[in-house]
């Protein structure tokens, strides 16, 4: 299995610009969600899925979209990027919804200027 | 939301020695526990983990304890090596979201 997979692993995008940031996992976990990560900060949840066709909101979702068409797959979208989501974002799954472990992504490192 | 910090934000520690990380949340309905370990460039890595119907729990070299009396959580690793200078990560389980703490810089001086 190549567990959680991220891409791109950097990005750089200019303010207004819009990305998708690619998440994928071959375990068939239910559930799976996406964090940032600022200095100082820890991870902050930004949203979730319980399984396809589910999504909800997290600690931090302003700014972001989601969607989980797919068991696999789990993409996170910036609609038009600002300085303040200058961030490293992961992704993470797990089998059985919150009460079970979760797995980390690489992480993205994306800059906003 | 949740509030979960760190007693200490950086811990030198002797190889050899013992490491105790401490953690503390604030919402007493979280059921689930969990340590993570991160190295630099790195994703959070899974240590253990713990379920609020125990107080106590050990893997290799790691024992967490849970104390829902103060809401305190605390990990333990056993003669601490090189390669556990990390940090370290606690994060607690409520209403299906996970909410982690700041983070413990550990590190090992060989």
């Amino acid at each position: 299995n190549a567990g959680v997979t991220q891409t791109p692993k950097f990005q750089v995008l200019k303010t207004g610009q819009s990305m998708t940031l690619q998440c994928a996992q071959d375990m068939n976990h239910e559930y799976m969600s996406w964090y940032r990560q600022d200095p100082g900060m820890g991870l902050r949840l930004i949203h979730y899925s319980v399984g396809a066709g589910i999504t909800d909101q997290g600690e931090v979702p302003n700014g972001y979209n989601v969607s989980r068409s797919t068991t696999e797959d789990f993409p996170l979208r910036l609609l038009s990027a600002a300085p303040s989501q200058t961030s490293v974002y992961f992704c993470a799954s797990s089998f059985h919804g919150a009460e079970d472990t979760q797995y980390f992504g690489p992480g993205t490192r994306l800059t906003v200027l | 939301g949740e509030s979960v910090g760190l007693h200490l934000p950086t811990l030198s520690v002797q190889e050899g020695d013992n490491s105790i990380i401490n953690c503390a949340y604030s919402n007493s309905a979280s059921d689930y526990f969990i340590w993570y370990k991160q190295e630099s460039g790195k994703g959070p890595q899974f240590i253990i983990d713990i379920r609020s119907n125990m107080d106590k729990r050990q893997g290799q070299r790691v024992t967490v304890l849970l104390n829902k009396t103060v809401k305190h959580l605390s990990l333990q690793i056993a003669a601490t090596q090189p390669g556990d200078s990390a940090v370290y990560f606690c994060a607690e389980n409520s209403s299906n979201q996970f909410y982690f703490g700041t983070g413990t810089s550990l590190t090992v001086i060989p």
